[in-house]
């Protein structure tokens, strides 16, 4: 089984209805992240948590919101779902071990606005 | 804010040419990471620097974090069909294992 989980994979859905996008993982990693990309853009980090009580904000969180309910679960929320918000999205793991901490990915959902 | 560039933006080359993505920023890094996405997958940690000068290998691909620390690259020689992909450098830009920050990739295909 897979590390880390997403769900849904594809989501299609409209302007301005709310969406959940949720994310599992099975390391036992305290630090989850959100990251989006669109074509030509890389990776932009939505929001970072390292532990449940812990969340940031990363470069681009207007419009977004999440929940840890869970270690092992982090939760992506769009309120009001617009068109741009169409792109890839990533759920991340790390464990930071004092001097590195590589990032584990999950599969990503793919949500199109329309 | 502080970011990294990365270029070029798109390399094909024919099959056991080699190829050379460049990671560059204006500021000094802490450490540097890579990463690989193969077409419709995900990103897959590949190494991290950190030290100045700092040159690492794994089997065809080298990776060298720059005397300044504030550039990077990474080297494929010989470069094969499972190549392909897309190349991320990322820094932790607050250090401490924070968060990562992203270069925009280097897109490599390769024809047989």
């Amino acid at each position: 089984d897979a590390d880390v989980t997403q769900t849904p994979r594809n989501r299609i859905t409209k302007t301005g209805k709310r969406i959940m996008l949720e994310c599992s993982q099975t390391k036992g990693h305290d630090r989850m992240y959100w990251y989006r990309q669109d074509p030509g853009l890389g990776l932009r980090l939505i929001y970072y948590s390292f532990d449940v009580k812990d969340i940031n904000k990363g470069e681009i969180s207007d419009g977004y919101s999440v929940s840890r309910q869970a270690q092992a679960k982090f939760s992506l929320s769009l309120e009001s779902a617009i068109p741009n918000q169409t792109a890839l999205y990533f759920c991340a793991t790390s464990d930071w071990t004092g001097t590195k901490y590589e990032q584990y990915f999950g599969p990503g959902t793919r949500l199109t606005v329309t | 804010g502080q970011q990294v560039m990365q270029i070029p933006q798109y390399q094909h080359v024919q099959e056991g040419e080699d190829f050379t993505t460049y990671c560059n920023s204006s500021t000094t890094l802490s450490n540097i990471q890579w990463y690989k996405q193969r077409p419709g997958g995900h990103p897959v940690f590949l190494i991290q620097l950190v030290k100045s000068g700092e040159v690492k290998k794994q089997k065809r691909l080298t990776f060298q974090f720059g005397e300044a620390k504030k550039n990077s690259s990474l080297h494929i020689t010989a470069t094969q069909t499972t190549d392909v992909g897309t190349y991320f450098c990322a820094f932790d830009r607050y250090q401490a294992g924070t968060a990562l920050i992203f270069g925009k990739g280097t897109t490599l295909s390769v024809s047989s």
